[in-house]
Parts: structure tokens; sequence; C-alpha cells
């Protein structure tokens, strides 16, 4: 089946490192995907990671891919306020439909 | 370069009135999907439109229609309202090219409350 597992809820401190997972079901994911949502907003694309790497860095962002255990996370690096978000994961399913599978999201809080 | 831009952002039907929702795609995107995003949880993919033509449908009634027009903007069609449809409902463009990520990119939504 498709389903995207995702924790609730995730407090740290400014200046801290946020680590958000996920886990999902689909094996034959091609795009794994992590988007940013604040209140009252669409989805803004954060980062995204191709099912054959299980690293990507990108600024304060690093995703890490285990294929194996279908597990999913998203670092940032020296969390600020602004990063006080939801956060959601999402699988690509099939190659040629715009079919994404979301979490449910993840609520980051930021403490000054 | 233009992003996604959708309207109304907000509207209030009764149930069994009938909703039009329209999306103006990113510019160069010729692909285009609806997504409904119940208050506190994750968007559920509703359909796609290539080429004008549906290419994939999750599992929404068919009372949930739509259509995808030559410049690519789409609208999104719902009959008979219920007062679970009451969501977001998100528009999201990309460009389906072979070997392409397809990433989507998203807009702000239009927030549907059925009363």
């Amino acid at each position: 089946g498709e389903d995207v597992e995702q924790s609730l809820f995730l407090s740290v401190r400014e200046g801290d490192s946020s680590v958000i997972n996920c886990t999902y079901t689909d094996s034959s994911s091609t795009y794994l995907y992590w988007y940013k949502q604040e209140p009252g907003a669409g989805l803004q694309l954060l980062t995204y990671i191709f099912s054959n790497m299980d690293m990507k860095q990108d600024q304060r962002l690093t995703v890490l891919l285990n294929k194996k255990d279908k597990h999913l996370s998203l670092r940032i690096a020296d969390t600020q306020t602004g990063d006080s978000a939801i956060y959601f994961c999402a699988e690509k399913v099939g190659r040629n439909t715009g079919k994404l599978i979301f979490g449910q999201g993840t609520t980051l809080q930021v403490k000054p | 370069e233009t992003g996604v831009t959708q309207s109304p952002t907000h509207l209030i039907k009764t149930r069994g009135q009938q909703v039009t929702l329209r999306c103006s795609s990113q510019s160069g995107h010729n692909t285009v999907s609806w997504y409904q995003q119940a208050l506190g949880q994750g968007p559920q993919f509703i359909f796609q439109y290539y080429r004008e033509e549906e290419n994939g449908r999750g599992n929404f009634p068919p009372r949930f229609s739509g259509l995808q027009f030559p410049n690519y903007s789409s609208e999104l069609n719902v009959n008979a309202l219920e007062l679970d449809d009451s969501a977001l409902y998100l528009c999201a463009s990309s460009l389906a090219v072979r070997g392409g990520t397809g990433e989507l990119f998203f807009g702000e939504g239009s927030r549907l409350t059925v009363l």
C-alpha cells in the first residue's frame, strides 16, 4: 500500500539542529520530497532526493535516505525561529504522474 | 517567472451547491495536479492533467472533475458539495520531461468552507 508516516511535533531551541523523520511503504518510489508549509500558506518545496541516493546536502538542509528501512530524514542545522512551520515528507508514486503521497506533517516549534 | 496562482483564495458554499476553483500554472509547466488538504492533515491527491487529459486520479468520487486548457491553466469542479469537502484545495504545476525530477510547485490554495 501507499502510506507515509511522520511524528506530529518537534520542539527545539534556536541554534540547535532539528531532525524530522519519515517512513514510507512504497518501495517503488522514485523521488522523495520535503515540503514546508507556513500558517495559511501553500507548500514550499525545500529539497528532494532521488531514490538511488542516500544523502543530499543543500546549505542548512541534509536529507538522509535509508532505502532498506524505507526511512527518510531531514536535518536542519542552526535552526532559526523562521523555520517554525509544518514539514511534510512526500513520496512520488509512479514515473508518469504527479501523484505524491504525503505524510500528515510534523509541526516544528523553534523556541528563542 | 510567474508562480502558481489560484482563485478564489477563500469561499463559502452550502451543501448541495457546486464550486469551480481555478489555477494558473507556473510559466513553462505543462502538467497540473490538484490536492485536497483537510485541516490538520497532509494533502491528498485528487487528479493530474497533462495535455488537457486526466492522467492519474486519486480516491475521489466522480463529482470531483477537472479541466486543463491549452494554456495549461486548470479548473477543479466539485458538484453536490458535502460538509466533508471543506478543505484547502491546492493546485501544483510541474514540467513533465523524460528523466526530469518532476517536482511540484504549489499555489497558495483555495480555502473552501461548506456549511
